[in-house]
């Protein structure tokens, strides 16, 4: 398909057990994003990557979250040593990353964590 | 700061009535965009409609339309003829200074 894919789309895993997030974004897009949403509320942002330029990891919650993006394509969110807090659905988006008001984000069907 | 608010937690229209969600926002940017999603219980975001800070014109996309008032900063959407499958979170989001921010959202229940 030509939207945003990410895998798995659940996810259930014990307490202190590290797991991988992966988003596929939309061809064409360099810019992709990654949002965290808890049960019924917003979005929280995690990361950012732009290109080959440094990520923007200013939303990362901890040193047990980290995000790496291959070859400017897929992109995989780890997390290390998982807590119940870590519990949500993981959200990735891609956008053009044209500079100005105009990126559009365009979203993937997210990945449901459950920590038990 | 850059900050994008949504009030109204939940709402409820009537079907086939039209509703406003409110959105109000603050940027420096001089170069700003909105954005209205739409978040159904199946979870996924649903880019519905853009307006560009310079744009004249109020956007519009079929049912969906937004209200932009400049000088107030608020970018209300409005849907015409709610329909059952309206029913959904909604949040609005901003890009400003190459950053995206979110709304809390507002869940919207369209009645029969």
């Amino acid at each position: 398909g030509a939207g945003v894919s990410q895998s798995p789309s659940n996810k259930v895993t014990e307490k202190g057990k590290d797991v991988e997030l992966r988003c596929d974004p939309i061809s064409g897009h360099t810019a992709l994003y990654w949002y965290r949403q808890s049960l019924g509320q917003g979005l929280e942002f995690l990361i950012y990557f732009q290109g080959n330029s440094a990520p923007d990891k200013s939303g990362l919650p901890s040193d047990r979250f980290s995000a790496e993006r291959t070859g400017g394509s897929v992109s995989t969110l780890t997390i290390q040593r998982t807590q119940q807090e870590d519990s949500a659905v993981y959200l990735c988006a891609s956008s053009l990353g044209l500079a100005g008001p105009t990126d559009t984000q365009y979203f993937g069907p997210g990945t449901r964590l459950t920590v038990l | 700061a850059q900050k994008i608010t949504q009030t109204q937690p939940g709402m409820f229209v009537q079907e086939k009535e039209a509703v406003t969600l409110d959105c109000t926002y603050d940027t420096s940017d001089p170069s700003y965009g909105l954005f209205w999603y739409k978040q159904p219980s199946s979870g996924e975001m649903i880019f519905l409609i853009y307006q560009g800070s310079y744009d004249q014109q109020n956007a519009t996309e079929g049912r969906y339309s937004l209200n932009f008032q400049k000088a107030r900063k608020s970018a209300n959407l409005v849907i015409s003829a709610s329909q059952l499958g309206d029913s959904a979170m909604y949040f609005c989001a901003m890009r400003g200074f190459n950053k995206f921010y979110f709304g809390s959202g507002t869940k919207l229940n369209v009645k029969p």
